[in-house]
């Protein structure tokens, strides 16, 4: 199975301050990356695919790179309603796997 | 709008069996895969089981395949997971989750918000 390794695990920051959270993969998966969004008691949030592609609605500041086994998701001018935890995921091959989550917090 | 709401959650004994709904709504749903996704309490998020948009194919992750079944209604629009002879470490809240396609892609563009199931003695 792909190992998803996330940094770091959490964060502290402030509304407009630029975060960046890696994502690596224990082997290459091309560009078949995915982030996603949480907030407390409720399901995930699709952000992000195919590493640098927007889900409809997501505001502009989210932005994704990264390429083989190093992504990155970087959250510029960070507004209240991001504070939430933020996973990556690998759509290469089954089984799908998540990185194990960053927190951020104020 | 899309809306997948789960149920079927509860407190169940070690070795016993439960049965997940997921009733799904605001987009055809015999049109996309489907897809349960486990979270235990504080944890990261764990793929558990896919079914293809007709039903004819089904992925399964190691830790449940052999214990766990998944099925969908595509009259009902409604999803299933059943799970026997559950152990301690299937504690979790459990959603399903659409993918974009109707063969298990896996990639996930709505999720539902959880149906938590609790393993103990």
């Amino acid at each position: 199975d792909i190992q998803m390794t996330q940094s770091p695990s959490s964060l502290s920051a402030s509304v407009g301050d630029t975060v960046t959270i890696t994502c690596r993969a224990s082997q290459s998966i091309d560009s078949y990356l995915n982030w996603y969004q949480q907030k407390p008691g409720k399901g995930p949030k699709l952000l992000m695919f195919a590493t640098s592609n927007l889900q409809s609605g997501v505001p502009s500041r989210f932005s994704g790179s990264g390429s083989g086994t190093l992504f990155t998701l970087t959250i510029t001018s960070l507004q209240p309603e991001d504070f939430a935890t933020y996973f990556c995921q690998h759509s290469f091959l089954n089984p799908w796997t998540f990185g194990q989550g960053t927190k951020v917090e104020i | 709008d899309v809306q997948l709401l789960e149920s079927g959650g509860a407190l169940v004994h070690p070795g016993g069996s439960l049965r997940l709904s997921c009733a799904a709504s605001g987009f055809t749903f015999n049109n996309y895969a489907m897809t349960w996704v486990r979270q235990a309490r504080g944890a990261g998020l764990e793929w558990v089981a896919s079914m293809s948009a007709s039903g004819d194919k089904t992925y399964y992750a190691d830790s449940v395949r052999g214990r766990f079944i998944i099925s969908r209604d595509n009259v009902k629009n409604t999803l299933f997971l059943h799970m026997n002879n559950l152990r301690g470490e299937d504690t979790a809240v459990y959603f399903c989750a659409k993918d974009v396609d109707p063969d298990d892609y896996g990639l996930f563009d709505y999720w539902g918000q959880g149906t938590l199931v609790t393993v103990s003695s």
